[in-house]
């Protein structure tokens, strides 16, 4: 079956210093990688995504970036952190080729710049 | 520019209510409707849509999508404590993009 890791869970970091999140799928191939951040109580902001190795459409241009170095790692990065990065980052996979869009997504990494 | 408008934002409800939740769109190459919940972390799907006028039910919620108008409709009958949660529209792109509406927040009071 697949799974998807997303690590920190969460994250204390203070203004001006560098970031990074990491996700892993596991059990599928080729798949379709998101990033998505969400506001408190809000709906989610599409930030990336990507359909295969070192390809990255941005939604948003912001202070971050994303990369995907390996099939099924998707990183999101930022070099010098806002107080406005914080929130709450959702990292999502879905199936190559699908017709559906069916996405499932990991436990989140709740951000804090300070 | 590819836009999903959910509607309301929020609302409030007693246990046994009957909730709709709205989600419209205007995109380009259309290719689904998702719902999903979100309680605390990560949302859980709920249905997919792809043709007009076809009923989805999982139990007490269900969701019809009409693409002539472009919506889809979330009902949820006698909602219970539990049913309390942040829900997620989103459209699914050709180019694989998978767009997600500010969401509607339910509270329901016992």
């Amino acid at each position: 079956s697949q799974t998807i890791h997303q690590w920190p869970a969460t994250l204390v970091q203070p203004v001006g210093s560098p970031l990074s999140l990491e996700c892993t799928v596991e059990g599928t191939s080729n798949p379709n990688l998101y990033w998505y951040r969400q506001a408190a109580g809000r709906g989610l902001q599409l930030l990336f995504y990507s359909v295969g190795i070192g390809q990255i459409s941005s939604e948003v241009p912001q202070n971050l970036s994303a990369s995907r170095p390996q099939d099924r790692q998707f990183i999101l990065s930022s070099k010098k952190l806002l107080l406005s990065d914080s929130g709450f980052y959702l990292c999502a996979w879905g199936l190559r080729g699908s017709r559906t869009g069916k996405a499932f997504f990991g436990q989140g990494t709740r951000l804090t710049v300070v | 520019e590819d836009k999903v408008v959910q509607s309301p934002l929020s609302l409030v409800v007693h246990e046994g209510d009957t909730v709709t939740l709205n989600c419209s769109y205007e995109v380009t190459n259309f290719r689904s409707l998702l719902w999903y919940k979100q309680e605390k972390k990560a949302p859980t799907f709920l249905f997919m849509l792809t043709s007009s006028g076809i009923e989805k039910k999982s139990g007490r919620l269900s969701s019809i999508l009409d693409k002539k108008e472009l919506f889809s409709i979330l009902n949820i009958t006698a909602t219970q404590t539990g049913d309390s949660a942040i829900y997620l529209c989103a459209v699914f792109l050709n180019d694989y993009k998978l767009s997600f509406g500010a969401g509607t927040t339910v509270t329901v009071r016992a």
